[in-house]
């Protein structure tokens, strides 16, 4: 079984700030890791994800994430924030085949002027 | 592609009364799921299918039924609805057998804008 810790569910940084969201997981096996964002009054879309290889993963709109094993961790961060990326982060886990996302509750993040 | 598209974008329904949420995808994917998300909860996986004429039930599939009887369509059936229910309806599906990228790729899901279903 999989599962997901989001910690702080609201973020809040400053305009050019760095963009630090915390994820940790729980897997019986060897996971596969996502961070899907979700705009106001939209759907998820998908920002990174890790499967295997390279732990560090380039996602969209200039998001990263490092899969640290010995961690259990996949936090997501971004240099410099945008007023653009006001936005709800989920984190979510899988097993290799499996069928099914584990979501975390989610992090709401405000980018302060 | 019009991706996953949900109908409709909003409901409104009085306690007992019954809906049907259509979920519709384009992409030839084998696998589709309902999600229900209420605040503080993330995102909750209702029921999901692996393939046309198959479903499962997921972490909260209490009060809901689903049917997949088109591959490209996952139907959400509340029977007889409660205020327990008001929340924000997501529709997702993933994989197509042409990616064979599959085991190596993960579980990509693709997901629908939502519906916003509130039950007085």
């Amino acid at each position: 079984a999989q599962s997901v810790t989001q910690l702080g569910s609201h973020v809040s940084v400053s305009e050019g700030a760095l963009v630090l969201l915390r994820c940790n997981y729980s897997s019986s096996v060897p996971p596969y890791l996502f961070w899907y964002v979700q705009y106001p009054n939209q759907g998820l879309q998908l920002l990174l994800k890790y499967t295997t290889g390279a732990t560090l993963v380039k996602g969209i709109n200039g998001f990263e994430a490092e899969f640290k094993k010995s961690e259990t961790s996949f936090h997501l961060t971004k240099p410099s924030a945008h007023m653009s990326d006001a936005a709800e982060y989920f984190c979510a886990v899988s097993g290799a085949l499996n069928e099914k996302l584990t979501f975390g509750t989610g992090t709401r993040l405000t980018i302060i002027p | 592609n019009a991706g996953v598209t949900q109908t409709p974008k909003f409901r409104v329904l009085k306690t007992g009364q019954s809906m049907t949420l259509l979920c519709a995808q384009d992409m030839n994917h084998e696998y589709m799921y309902w999600y229900r998300q209420d605040p503080g909860m993330g995102l909750r996986l209702i029921h999901y299918s692996v393939g046309e004429g198959t479903t499962a039930k997921g972490e909260v599939p209490d009060g809901y039924n689903v049917s997949r009887l088109k591959k490209q369509n996952f139907l959400l059936g509340l029977e007889s609805a409660a205020p327990s229910q008001t929340s924000v309806y997501f529709c997702a599906s993933s994989y197509s057998k042409r990616d064979r990228q599959i085991l190596a790729g993960g579980n990509t899901q693709y997901f629908g804008p939502g519906t916003r279903l509130t039950v007085l």
